[in-house]
């Protein structure tokens, strides 16, 4: 039984670029939530997918999006990179993410933005 | 005020002991609760989830919550180096699909 799987495990960008990470969630899972962890801080909650909508949003700009596709994955771009931008991002899948639903995290995605 | 608030630590322990690790929060609302556990460079991984008032026990993990207190913390019992790691308390919040998680506490366990 596959867990939660991202790509890529590390990327190096420089500002103004634009940047795209995938996530494939367990298998059973139909919903994808992403975080931004910045070093020394929590998880911040970026949005979440279900059904291929985007559910829930955080506190996060408009260059952040994503996408659901039919089998579940997910992507997230960010758009016009900033230095602040530098972080682990982490996919949490989940059966209809709702409240109480136990999240699976994958090995998150490093991003350097020079 | 943060959302969720924990000490940063470090919380150092000798091998054996309890550790305890502590949780405010802000939103009365919340009412599902989380404790998980990130080693360094690794992703979170869920230890507890607690929903009512009390004491919730799982092996050497117990889970309390206080909602008049808007306070939860988590017990380790017979502390030992592999519990090393940074904990991360975490509440369900408005709108009920998205996790708000504390900045973490940093524990070590010395043999």
């Amino acid at each position: 039984d596959a867990g939660v799987t991202q790509s890529p495990t590390h990327l190096i960008k420089t500002r103004g670029q634009q940047v795209t990470l995938r996530c494939s969630p367990k298998s059973g899972h139909d919903t994808v939530s992403w975080y931004q962890q910045a070093l020394g801080q929590g998880p911040q909650f970026i949005f979440q997918y279900y059904e291929e909508e985007e559910r829930q949003r955080g506190n996060f700009p408009d260059r952040f999006s994503g996408h659901q596709f039919p089998n579940y994955s997910s992507e997230l771009n960010v758009n016009a990179l900033l230095l602040g931008d530098s972080a682990l991002y982490l996919c949490a899948s989940s059966s209809q993410g709702g409240a109480g639903e136990t999240q699976y995290f994958g090995p998150g995605t490093r991003l350097l933005v020079l | 005020q943060k959302e969720v608030e924990q000490n940063s630590g470090p919380l150092s322990v000798p091998e054996g002991a309890i550790a305890s690790l502590n949780c405010t929060y802000s939103d009365r609302g919340s009412q599902s609760f989380f404790w998980y556990r990130q080693y360094s460079g690794k992703s979170p991984e869920l230890i507890m989830s607690i929903y009512s008032n009390g004491d919730k026990e799982d092996g050497r993990f117990t889970a309390q919550l206080n909602k008049a207190s808007q306070y939860v913390s988590l017990l380790i019992r017979d502390s030992q180096p592999s519990d090393s790691a940074t904990y991360l308390c975490a509440l369900e919040g408005a709108g009920g699909f998205k996790t708000i998680f504390g900045a973490g506490t940093r524990l070590f366990v010395k043999a």
